[in-house]
Parts: structure tokens; C-alpha cells; sequence
């Protein structure tokens, strides 16, 4: 089955910057890859997803790359706020049907 | 629309009991993922439900873990014999199914077992 690695596990930004978190993936069926946010004590939250057919999605300050020859994908924030620091999960699917997590990445954005 | 809803949002229960716990996805969604979220870990995927087709229940960590969804709307989880490691939130999701279809997520279940 598939097998979704996600690095790194924390990341600490000063307010502005760019934060970058990185994942791969084992299946190269996959072609579906969704990012959550998950708030402390809150539900994960779809922020932006990608379709294998696409190289990258841009929304705001949010982005996403697909590199499906390496099988990695990675999410880009730039100039962070405070109100950006979750967790943040990649997931790989083919299909919509499982759907397998990265084990998360605490981001931390210091005022 | 109501999102997904999930019930009750906290359990507190002794070791060796049953519990339930309920989920209601989107109406007119026929795809149901049930999760668990231990403290501070990733998503385990337990169960996904399509349709009126058999159950991928390849994440079920035991056979004390079943899971039901009648009607093709609410599913119910139930874990039998509870022990402390069954303590986790459990996120159940549902999305419409057909292709790479959205997820949306329910509040939880937060399961302490003492």
C-alpha cells in the first residue's frame, strides 16, 4: 500500500517568513494530494489540494508543488502570520477512495 | 449545508466496556472514513465505507473494532472491551466519493479509557 512520509515533524518561522514542509510518496497511482490544517483541539480542515495533473496550485499565501517523477509534494507559506501555527497533514490518495496521512508537522510562527 | 457531525463529542469510560461512538457525514455523501488521533500523533485510518460496497476495513487495529453504516448515511463504531490504549479522539469524514473527492472532517470523539 501506499506509505506517506512527512517532513519535518516541527518547524519554527519568525512572522513573515516562508514556511516549506515537505512529503513523499510510495504509489505512484496516487493522484490526489490534499493538505489539512488542524488547530489545536479542532478538526483537520481542508487549506488546498492538488490533482496529479497539475505541477503546482497557488491560493494566496498558500501553495503547493507536485513533482510526480520523485513522488513528492510540498506546501509553501509565505510571510507567515501567528494565526498560521497547526499542525499541518499531507495525505495521498488515488481515487478519493484511502486515503493515507502524513504523520503531521507542527508549525510555530513566533511574533 | 450542516457539516459532519459526531457524537457524543466526549466519552469517559472504564476498562472492559463497550462503547458507540456516531457519526452523521454530509447529506448525499456516499463515501464515510473513520480515523484515530492519538495525543499529538498523525491520522490511522481504521475504516472507509463507499456506497453499498463491502467496507475497507484494512486499519481496524483489532477484531474488539467493528464498525456499521446503515443506510449509506450514519455509521456507528463500536469498540468492544475497551483498554487505556484505545484512549484517542476519533475523527470520522465523509466526501462525496466519486474520483479524489474533498474530505470534511467532524469535531471528534474524545475516548478516555481508565
Amino acid at each position: 500500500g501506499e506509505n506517506v512520509e512527512q517532513h519535518p515533524s516541527t518547524l519554527s518561522v519568525q512572522e513573515g517568513d516562508s514556511a516549506v514542509i515537505k512529503c513523499t510518496y510510495s504509489d505512484s497511482a496516487s493522484n490526489y494530494f490534499p493538505w489539512y490544517k488542524q488547530e489545536l483541539g479542532k478538526r483537520p480542515q481542508l487549506i488546498i489540494d492538488i490533482r496529479s495533473n497539475v505541477g503546482e496550485k497557488k491560493d494566496q499565501r498558500i501553495a503547493v508543488t507536485l513533482n510526480k517523477t520523485a513522488k513528492h509534494f510540498s506546501l509553501h507559506i509565505t510571510e507567515t502570520q501567528p494565526e498560521d501555527s497547526a499542525v499541518y497533514f499531507c495525505a495521498a490518495s488515488f481515487g478519493g477512495n484511502q486515503f493515507y496521512f502524513g504523520t503531521g508537522t507542527s508549525l510555530t510562527v513566533i511574533p | 449545508g450542516a457539516g459532519v457531525s459526531q457524537s457524543p463529542s466526549n466519552k469517559v469510560t472504564e476498562k472492559g466496556k463497550d462503547v458507540e461512538l456516531r457519526c452523521d457525514p454530509i447529506s448525499g455523501h456516499t463515501a464515510l472514513y473513520w480515523y484515530r488521533q492519538s495525543l499529538g500523533q498523525g491520522l490511522e485510518f481504521l475504516i472507509y465505507f463507499q456506497g453499498n460496497s463491502a467496507p475497507d476495513k484494512s486499519g481496524l487495529p483489532s477484531d474488539r473494532f467493528s464498525a456499521e453504516r446503515t443506510g449509506g448515511s450514519v455509521s456507528t463504531l463500536t469498540i468492544q472491551r475497551t483498554q487505556q490504549e484505545d484512549s484517542a479522539v476519533y475523527l470520522c469524514a465523509s466526501s462525496q466519493g466519486t474520483g479524489a473527492a474533498t474530505q470534511y472532517f467532524g469535531p471528534g470523539t474524545r475516548l478516555l479509557v481508565l
